[in-house]
C-alpha cells in the first residue's frame, strides 16, 4: 500500500514568487495536515483539511492557503514568498475522524522549499 | 497555549546502551501523545501513540510512558544501535487534530 506522497522533492523559487506543493494522502484516509518545519524552529501546524473542508488552521498569515479535492488529495500554496518561508513542509494524513481522540498521522517526506 | 520541551537536545551513546529521552507539555488536557522518528531530509514515522487514558505503551526495543498530571513523557530505548540515530520528535495532540512538537533530541549511537 502507498504511503503518503508529496511533490514536488525539491522547489527553488525567488522572492515574490508563489509556490504550490502537492500531497496525496493514503488511500482510505480522509484528513490531510500540512506542517511546516523551518531550521532551528520545529514543526509547526499549519492547516487540516477533513471531507474537502478547513477544519483547523495554525498561526499562519493568509498567503499560506490550501485546498482538498474530492479525490482526499491536497494542495498547499505560498503566496508572495518571503525568504523565511524556506522550509521542509510536510503532509500527513490520517483516518476518517470518528472520536476526535484517536489519530495517528502519516507522513510523506516532504517538499523542501527555497526561498532565494 | 500549549508548549512541548524536549531534553536533551543531542545525545550520544555506545551501541548497547539503554536510553530515555524526555519529552515535556504545559498543558495537560491532551487527546494523546505520539513519539516520532526523523531521519535527515526525511519525513516523520511514527513510533508510538499513547491515548490520553493510557499509562504506557511499547513496541519491540521502545516503551513510552505518559504522566499527564505532571505534563511528561519518556520514551526508553533498550540496547541502542547504530541505526536508532535519527531526532526523536515529541508531539502532544490537542483539540481539533492539531499536534504540537517539540523541537526534537538529535540522538548519535556509536559502533
Amino acid at each position: 500500500e502507498a504511503g503518503v506522497t508529496q511533490s514536488p522533492t525539491h522547489l527553488i523559487k525567488t522572492r515574490g514568487q508563489q509556490a504550490t506543493l502537492r500531497c496525496s494522502p493514503i488511500s482510505g484516509h480522509t484528513s490531510v495536515y500540512w506542517y511546516q518545519q523551518a531550521l532551528g524552529l520545529g514543526l509547526q501546524f499549519l492547516l487540516w483539511y477533513d471531507e474537502g473542508e478547513e477544519r483547523n488552521r495554525g498561526n499562519f498569515p493568509p498567503r499560506f492557503s490550501g485546498r482538498q479535492f474530492p479525490n482526499y488529495s491536497s494542495e498547499l500554496n505560498v503566496n508572495a514568498l518571503e525568504l523565511e518561508d524556506s522550509a521542509l513542509y510536510l503532509c500527513a494524513s490520517s483516518s476518517p475522524w470518528t472520536a476526535r481522540t484517536n489519530e495517528k498521522l502519516f507522513f510523506g517526506s516532504g517538499t523542501q522549499l527555497s526561498v532565494l | 497555549k500549549q508548549e512541548v520541551t524536549q531534553i536533551p537536545a543531542a545525545l550520544s551513546v555506545p551501541e548497547g546502551e539503554n536510553l530515555v529521552l524526555n519529552c515535556s507539555f504545559t498543558d495537560s488536557a491532551i487527546y494523546n501523545l505520539q513519539w516520532f522518528r526523523q531521519d535527515p531530509g526525511k519525513g516523520l514515522t511514527s513510533l508510538l501513540l499513547i491515548q490520553s487514558s493510557q499509562r504506557e505503551q511499547t513496541s519491540g526495543r521502545l516503551n513510552a510512558s505518559l504522566d499527564k498530571s505532571s505534563g511528561r513523557s519518556t520514551l526508553y530505548i533498550a540496547a541502542s544501535q547504530p541505526g536508532d540515530s535519527a531526532t526523536y520528535l515529541c508531539a502532544v495532540g490537542g483539540t481539533a487534530s492539531k499536534l504540537t512538537f517539540g523541537t526534537g533530541t538529535r540522538l548519535q549511537v556509536t559502533l
